[in-house]
């Protein structure tokens, strides 16, 4: 079946702009996560969905990134005033029912240019 | 806060050759994830390690957790270079979920013919 699907796949933008990430999980997975993955600090956790709870938002980086998960399936991870520190490949994934055995699914990825 | 070493960072092996890459943590957790990330690629599970004394084997690839040592292993047996790739260990941090996967900063292996 379709795996995790994101878009755009690359995205260059100039500083001080906001930009729109989507991420289509894997039919059927409730879990969402999104990552950052950048030279500097590797592969970090941003934000997590699970059903209709509320997200665990306890590793966006500032104020300026958000994220939304709107009818339990599409994401979208905004960045607003982009900086650019926030340059970085941007992957989501996702897995059936964010259990602690499960395996993550992960997307192609973003990869944000800040200019 | 959960630490996660990786070492090597980098490895330059010949193909045929056996080799093992490491994966420290800092706190308990008893499930651990093995990742694979070919290079302008998203990351491709490999293993899920859920016990102490779990050991997973794929093709020429095992993984192994020891959650007493806060180590995990993952051996290459007669490399071949469809193995090239960076491989990526994760962990649980303590009382989480399965999401917030701390990882480490990936080995990257070159399997040179």
């Amino acid at each position: 079946g379709a795996g995790v699907s994101q878009s755009p796949s690359n995205k260059v933008t100039e500083k001080g702009k906001d930009v729109e990430l989507r991420c289509d999980p894997i039919s059927g997975h409730t879990a969402l996560y999104w990552y950052r993955q950048s030279l500097g600090q590797g592969l970090e956790f941003l934000i997590y969905f699970q059903g209709n709870s509320a997200p665990d938002k306890s590793g966006l980086p500032s104020d300026r990134f958000s994220a939304e998960r709107t009818g339990g399936s599409v994401s979208t991870l905004t960045i607003q005033r982009t900086q650019q520190e926030d340059s970085a490949v941007y992957l989501c994934a996702s897995s059936l029912d964010g259990a602690e055995w499960e395996t993550q699914y992960f997307g192609p990825g973003t990869r944000l240019l800040v200019l | 806060e959960l630490k996660v070493e990786q070492n090597p960072l980098f490895l330059s092996m010949q193909e045929g050759k056996n080799y093992t890459i490491y994966c420290n943590y800092s706190t308990t957790s008893d499930r651990l994830y093995w990742y694979r990330q070919d290079p302008g690629k998203s990351l491709e599970s490999l293993f899920v390690l859920l016990s102490n004394g779990a050991v997973k084997q794929e093709g020429r690839l095992m993984a192994s957790l020891d959650t007493k040592a806060r180590l995990s292993t993952l051996h290459i047996t007669a490399a071949v270079h469809d193995l090239s790739a960076t491989y990526f260990c994760a962990v649980d941090p303590p009382g989480a979920g399965s999401y917030q996967l701390t990882f480490g900063k990936g080995t990257k292996l070159s399997v040179i013919p």
